[in-house]
């Protein structure tokens, strides 16, 4: 059950945008469409930002896009704005009844 | 509203045991897969377990198999996870999460368990 990779930390200008990458295997991203995105806060719990790898939820911003190519995620953020800053993290699926994974982990800071 | 509302977390001794409850209001809870998302002081999020619509499927992490143990009770809306021989690394926020859509959904505010002698 590893882990997906996701960088660190990545920075960016109000205004900018940015992208945040998830890389799997082909048993987790890269098989299947069931890649989400999560938002969390200081202190907070995670918030659904992108689910089945491109779908928003109701409420969420369309600053927020996200998409895949091979065993690669990515959740994009145009538009940059101060409140956008926190720790982002991909997770993936691969059937029912399998484990869930998440990455690691992105700090997000808004420069 | 979705509401999920943990509680049950605290200090326990390595060894010992706590029972985490999470009570769900808003939604048809017997309709949805339900799990438990665990997060250590200062670290990721990692997906500890989960269960289906009537408990007949049920699946953990390999660190927590064979000394967790999740349950839930439709008639009262509610989740449970029995953590029993617990160790220093299992000292985490421990959530619940609704699971709809292949994503977690919803989630509860978190309740913390601290592992310490």
């Amino acid at each position: 059950q590893s882990a997906l990779t996701q960088p660190a930390s990545v920075s960016g200008s109000p205004g900018q945008s940015i992208t945040i990458s998830c890389t799997g295997t082909s048993s987790d991203v890269g098989g299947y469409n069931y890649v989400s995105w999560y938002q969390q806060y200081p202190g907070k719990a995670p918030k659904l930002m992108i689910y089945e790898v491109s779908n928003r939820p109701s409420g969420v911003s369309n600053r927020f896009s996200g998409s895949k190519s091979g065993n690669t995620a990515s959740l994009t953020i145009s538009g940059l704005q101060a409140e956008d800053e926190g720790d982002y993290y991909c997770s993936s699926n691969r059937r029912p009844g399998t484990p869930w994974v998440f990455g690691g982990g992105t700090k997000l800071t808004v420069l | 509203d979705v509401q999920l509302v943990e509680s049950g977390g605290g200090l326990v001794q390595p060894g010992g045991s706590l029972r985490l409850s999470c009570v769900a209001s808003g939604f048809a809870f017997s309709n949805y897969w339900m799990n438990w998302v665990r997060q250590a002081p200062g670290k990721g999020l990692e997906w500890v377990a989960n269960i289906n619509q009537d408990e007949s499927e049920r699946y953990y992490v390999d660190s927590v198999r064979g000394r967790f143990t999740v349950s839930r009770d439709n008639t009262k809306n509610s989740l449970y996870l029995q953590l029993n021989s617990l160790r220093a690394d299992d000292t985490a926020v421990y959530y619940c999460a609704r699971s709809s859509d292949w994503s977690f959904d919803n989630w509860g505010q978190g309740t913390l368990v601290t592992v310490s002698s």
